[in-house]
């Protein structure tokens, strides 16, 4: 069975700090890994994409690797701001004829001003 | 211009009442989704259609019924609505294993 966990559960920082969210899977064939920002009440919004063959993956501030060996993921966030306040999300696709993702419960970020 | 839209956002009925949601994506992908997320924020998948056919049904009520008239089209119908199925409930899209678009969800409260 697929199972996603994200480490920690909330995590609060001050304004400016560079911080480290993980995501850690069981199933070894990954096919990509995606992380999710979910603001309150909102939808999801793909932040970045990691097929099977990439390390990582960078968008502005953001940062997300892969390391398949050890069934981890980590998304770095650079110089953090109130903005980037939000439950963050990670999936695994596992390809094949399983079309799922399989999402951690996230983590809760709170960056203070 | 949303890339996969849901309706309604919000929806409030009583015990019992049959309900639909739509969703349509207009971004030419051929995989459509159903997840819902309870209210510890738990996301979990419900059902999965690939060009219109059903891929993934998860453990499910069969109250629960999709529809996928097209691929750019996957409604949910809940028949006999129960207090437990009240939970936020997202449509997405992908292109086969490509990136996924989620759409804004919808909150259904059932009283």
């Amino acid at each position: 069975k697929q199972e996603v966990t994200q480490i920690p559960a909330a995590l609060s920082v001050p304004e400016g700090e560079n911080l480290v969210l993980n995501c850690s899977f069981t199933d070894s064939a990954i096919y990509n890994l995606q992380w999710f920002r979910q603001d309150p009440g909102k939808g999801l919004t793909s932040l970045l994409l990691i097929q099977s063959s990439q390390r990582e993956q960078t968008s502005g501030r953001l940062n997300a690797s892969l390391d398949k060996s050890s069934g981890r993921s980590t998304l770095y966030i650079a110089a953090s701001q109130p903005g980037d306040s939000a439950t963050y999300l990670c999936d695994q696709n596992s390809g094949g004829s399983n079309y799922k993702l399989t999402f951690g419960k996230g983590t809760l970020l709170t960056v203070n001003p | 211009d949303t890339a996969v839209s849901q309706t309604p956002k919000y929806l409030v009925t009583q015990m019992g009442n049959d309900k639909s949601i739509k969703c349509e994506q207009n971004l030419g992908h051929d995989t459509m989704y159903w997840y819902k997320q309870d209210s510890k924020k738990f996301l979990k998948i419900m059902f999965s259609y690939n060009n219109k056919e059903l891929i993934i049904n998860e453990t499910v009520p069969n109250r629960f019924s999709p529809k996928s008239p097209d691929k750019a089209h996957l409604n949910l119908h809940i028949n006999s609505l129960e207090l437990g199925d009240s939970a936020v409930y997202f449509c997405a899209s992908s292109l086969s294993f490509l990136g996924y678009t989620f759409g804004s969800g919808t909150r259904l409260t059932v009283v």
